[in-house]
């Protein structure tokens, strides 16, 4: 069983829908969560970073944490094309520990 | 603010040819790593540096080596280059082992 899961998609959603984006996970140590978007041919960059389980939301983005069942979504309210990305779930297990590991990527398109 | 480059962009070599990529940063952080990406296997990190003077593997330090030169700089050497190191390299840095990691362009590295 892989550390990270994630649905590698992909998925297609009309604009102003809302996106909902999984990854589960095997390692009760994790203790950081963070999701990733990266556009075609660029670098990964860092959208939400959440410490333990619970809710954050940054504008149209919300993350959910629930470590009860190993589980974490980003959602996306009212999509944008510009959203369209490969979208990265990444954990750690905190202090001391320098590796992320990653899930393989949800690439969404959001048609207009 | 540059943030974190990476040269060359693209790159191709020959089985057994050796190269080293070229990582710099320009916010002062400690830590820097070194991941490649590959279609259906994610981000993998290859190796990493705590802070300047300390290096360490990560998942698949196979066939690398790196050298952290100072604070800003970190490189990554393929001695002798194959064919199953055909990827796209990410270079990254952080304040520290929870914080976030910001990404550079890539590297497209193709190996004949």
């Amino acid at each position: 069983q892989k550390e990270v899961e994630q649905d590698p998609g992909p998925l297609s959603v009309p604009e102003g829908a809302i996106v909902s984006l999984n990854c589960t996970y095997s390692n009760s140590a994790f203790q950081y969560f963070m999701w990733y978007r990266q556009y075609s041919r660029k670098g990964p960059e860092l959208l939400m970073y959440t410490y333990s389980s619970g809710n954050k939301e940054d504008g149209r983005f919300t993350a959910q944490v629930d470590k009860s069942s190993k589980y974490i979504s980003l959602f996306i309210r009212d999509s944008q094309p510009s959203d369209s990305a490969t979208y990265l779930c990444a954990m750690s297990q905190g202090a001391g520990s320098y590796q992320l590991t990653f899930g393989k990527g949800t690439k969404l398109s959001v048609i207009p | 603010n540059a943030g974190v480059t990476q040269t060359p962009k693209f790159q191709v070599l020959k089985t057994g040819q050796s190269m080293t990529l070229q990582c710099a940063q320009d916010m002062n952080h400690n830590s820097m790593y070194w991941y490649r990406q590959d279609p259906g296997m994610g981000l993998r990190l290859i190796y990493y540096s705590a802070s300047e003077g300390t290096t360490d593997k990560g998942e698949v330090p196979n066939g690398y080596n790196v050298s952290r030169l100072n604070k800003r700089e970190f490189s990554l050497r393929l001695e002798s280059a194959a064919p199953s190191q055909t990827s796209v390299y990410f270079c990254a840095s952080s304040e520290g082992s929870v914080s976030t990691q910001y990404f550079g362009p890539g590297t497209r590295l193709t190996v004949l």
